[in-house]
């Protein structure tokens, strides 16, 4: 089965650099994926990782290391905006769905 | 429209009743998901479709919930004999297939926030 684990919340200030982390166990998987949902809104995609490695789309970062079992998602230059979940997931190789982790709150005070 | 629109946006009905919950994907998205998300959760997987077939039903949590999609389209999913912990949010997603490429984002819709009295 696959497991993924995240903290549930995270806080920073505006401008700042905040990292949510994912660690996961499962038995093989593509890549990791993040979404992004805002309070009352649809989750929406914000990257995935494939590969080792990091993966920069604008202010925002994600690295994975499948020898570590760990993954994060890097946002820099927090704006307001920026407040919301942030959920990690994975696709196991045997299947055609995802498997989401439980989500991060990040909450961005000015 | 050009993203998945799901209805009713919200649904209040007793406890007891059945409701029925509908989605329209994206145009020309053949795979079609539903997820479950409880108030601070994350998303509970309940069925997945790759066209009209659901090769996927093992997140349904008890034989109340179905889910059937025609045409390759809409999907309309079914809660028969409704319970309080029934309640929460149901998203439906949609993507390209997802067959052998490893990377299809799913495209999510609003919802549909259920309660039950």
């Amino acid at each position: 089965g696959q497991s993924l684990e995240q903290p549930s919340e995270v806080t920073a200030v505006e401008g700042a650099i905040v990292q949510i982390n994912c660690t996961y166990q499962t038995s093989g998987f593509y890549g990791l994926s993040w979404y992004q949902q805002h309070d009352g809104g649809a989750p929406t995609f914000l990257s995935y990782n494939a590969l080792d490695g990091l993966e920069e789309t604008g202010r925002f970062s994600s690295f994975l290391s499948r020898s570590d079992s760990y993954g994060y998602l890097l946002l820099q230059e927090l704006q307001m905006k920026d407040s919301a979940s942030y959920f990690c997931a994975v696709r196991p190789v045997q299947d055609s769905t995802l498997t989401f982790g439980k989500g991060t709150m990040l909450l961005v005070s000015p | 429209g050009a993203g998945v629109s799901q209805s009713p946006s919200n649904k209040v009905t007793e406890k007891g009743k059945d409701v029925e919950l509908r989605c329209d994907p994206i145009s020309g998205h053949t795979a079609l998901y539903w997820y479950r998300q409880s108030l601070g959760q994350g998303l509970e997987f309940l069925i997945y479709f790759q066209g009209n077939s659901a090769p996927d039903k093992s997140g349904l949590p008890s034989d109340r919930f179905s889910a059937e999609r025609t045409g390759g389209s809409v999907s309309t999913l079914t809660i028969q004999r409704t319970q309080q912990e029934d309640s929460a949010v149901y998203l439906c997603a949609s993507s390209l297939n997802p067959g052998p490429l490893p990377n299809q984002p799913q495209h999510f819709g609003d919802g549909t926030r259920l309660s039950i009295l």
